[in-house]
């Protein structure tokens, strides 16, 4: 079974502090990537990430960065976290095989920014 | 318009009712079509998974896309309690894309 796990399931910070959220997955997949999801707009893509060191903005990358120093885990950070950063948080990593890709997700961060 | 379009619903059935969920979308080019389960405050996990046009059985899920008007549907069969959640579709272009298009999800309740 492909396993993304995500280092927290809830998080309160406060206005200005820097955060960071980590996932991990363990089917040594090349693709990974950060979404946030807030109801009525969906899942946004925030950045991804196609091996270690490389990066790539996604749709809504303001105010995040991200690091990939190792293949298994992805970090997002919120650099001066703000209250419209209170989101649910979801990593995913891309499983390929059979003819089929497709995503799988982490359990979520839920993320109180006060 | 957004790539993808799907009734937020919430959308309330009685147990035993075949549920019926669709979304619509507007590029062509996308030809790798999935379905997402997310129960509240989890992460999503996907369901079904077509590539092209057809239809896609498995178990009391079917998959359906129709490729000629770029419209995709999930029905559940016989629908339990347990399957009150918020689905997703989702959909890709070209093999190797690192982006899905998500539509917003439907929330389903399904009444004992």
């Amino acid at each position: 079974d492909v396993k993304v796990t995500q280092s927290s399931r809830y998080l309160v910070k406060r206005t200005g502090e820097k955060v960071f959220l980590e996932c991990v997955q363990d089917m040594d997949h090349e693709n990974m990537f950060w979404y946030r999801q807030d109801p009525g707009l969906g899942l946004r893509l925030i950045y991804f990430s196609y091996d270690v060191k490389m990066k790539e903005k996604g749709d809504i990358p303001e105010g995040y960065s991200v690091s990939r120093e190792k293949k298994e885990r992805f970090s997002l950070i919120l650099e001066s976290a703000s209250t419209n950063q209170t989101s649910m948080y979801l990593c995913a990593s891309i499983h390929r095989g059979r003819g089929q890709e497709t995503q799988y997700f982490g359990p979520g961060t839920r993320l109180l920014v006060l | 318009q957004k790539e993808v379009e799907q009734d937020p619903g919430p959308l309330s059935v009685p147990e035993g009712a075949i549920v019926s969920l669709n979304c619509t979308y507007s590029n062509s080019a996308f030809q790798y079509f999935m379905w997402y389960r997310q129960y509240s405050r989890k992460g999503p996990e996907l369901l079904m998974y077509t590539y092209s046009s057809g239809n896609k059985e498995d178990g009391r899920f079917t998959a359906q896309v129709d490729k000629s008007s770029k419209y995709i549907s999930l029905f559940i069969r016989d629908s339990q309690p347990s399957d009150s959640a918020t689905y997703l579709c989702a959909m890709s272009g070209l093999t190797g894309a690192n982006n899905l298009f998500f539509g917003t999800g439907t929330r389903l309740t399904v009444i004992p």
